[in-house]
């Protein structure tokens, strides 16, 4: 079964503007992960933020963690056509990643 | 190798048959895990490997699916008697760590088609 939901399910924006894509879950986690997949390509990791951490960075990607709330977000700041790409959160549990759906991210030029 | 390698990219194959998926992990990573991925869809979790053994095997489909990794390296999963619902793509990865506390490595799947 999914632990992770992605909202929004699709999102198009203009290229240099900042993509925000949020990530809920079901059960405690020790870490959630972002990762994105492109077109004909496999599953790249983009950033992993553990339980105790609130926020991240890395790059041009900014990622927030609410235990309480059971959710997570992901910034993508000065969008590129590049980031056209599926985006997708996991959190684990035990041994395993337990994948949402994703969110489906097209920049238009 | 430099990443996780898995052949065939593409199989096409008639219902019925037996297919046989393989994946090499890179080198020195313990933990393998099988994913099954259909179209706009996330993840499917079928088994995860750490060393030879197969602690939870509780993701694979029906006993038409088996999986096995030998010498803790490269492993194969088979699916018997192929079914057009088995058709997707499926993903390897492994990690340096149990627990996936660490970054996943995927490879770029193999895309199963059955006609």
């Amino acid at each position: 079964s999914q632990q992770g939901e992605e909202d929004p399910q699709a999102l198009s924006i203009q290229e240099g503007e900042n993509a925000t894509m949020n990530c809920s879950y079901k059960t405690s986690i020790n870490n959630l992960q972002w990762y994105r997949q492109n077109s004909g390509r496999g599953l790249v990791h983009l950033i992993l933020i553990r339980s105790n951490e609130r926020e991240k960075h890395s790059g041009r990607l900014r990622v927030t963690l609410d235990t309480s709330k059971k959710s997570s977000s992901l910034l993508i700041t000065a969008s590129r056509a590049a980031d056209t790409a599926s985006y997708f959160c996991a959190t684990d549990r035990n041994y395993q990643l337990i994948w949402g759906a994703g969110t489906k991210l097209i920049i238009k030029p | 190798g430099a990443g996780v390698s898995q052949s065939p990219s593409n199989k096409v194959t008639e219902k019925g048959k037996d297919v046989e998926l393989r994946c090499d992990p890179i080198s020195g990573h313990t933990a393998l895990y099988w994913y099954r991925q259909s179209l706009g869809q996330g993840l499917e979790f079928l088994i995860y490997f750490q060393g030879n053994s197969a602690p939870d095997k509780s993701g694979l489909p029906s006993d038409r699916f088996s999986a096995e990794r030998t010498g803790g390296s490269v492993s194969t999963l088979t699916i018997q008697r192929t079914q057009q619902e088995d058709s997707a793509v499926y993903l390897c990865a492994s990690s340096l760590v149990q627990g996936m506390n660490t970054e996943a490595f995927f490879g770029q799947g193999t895309r199963l088609t059955v006609v």
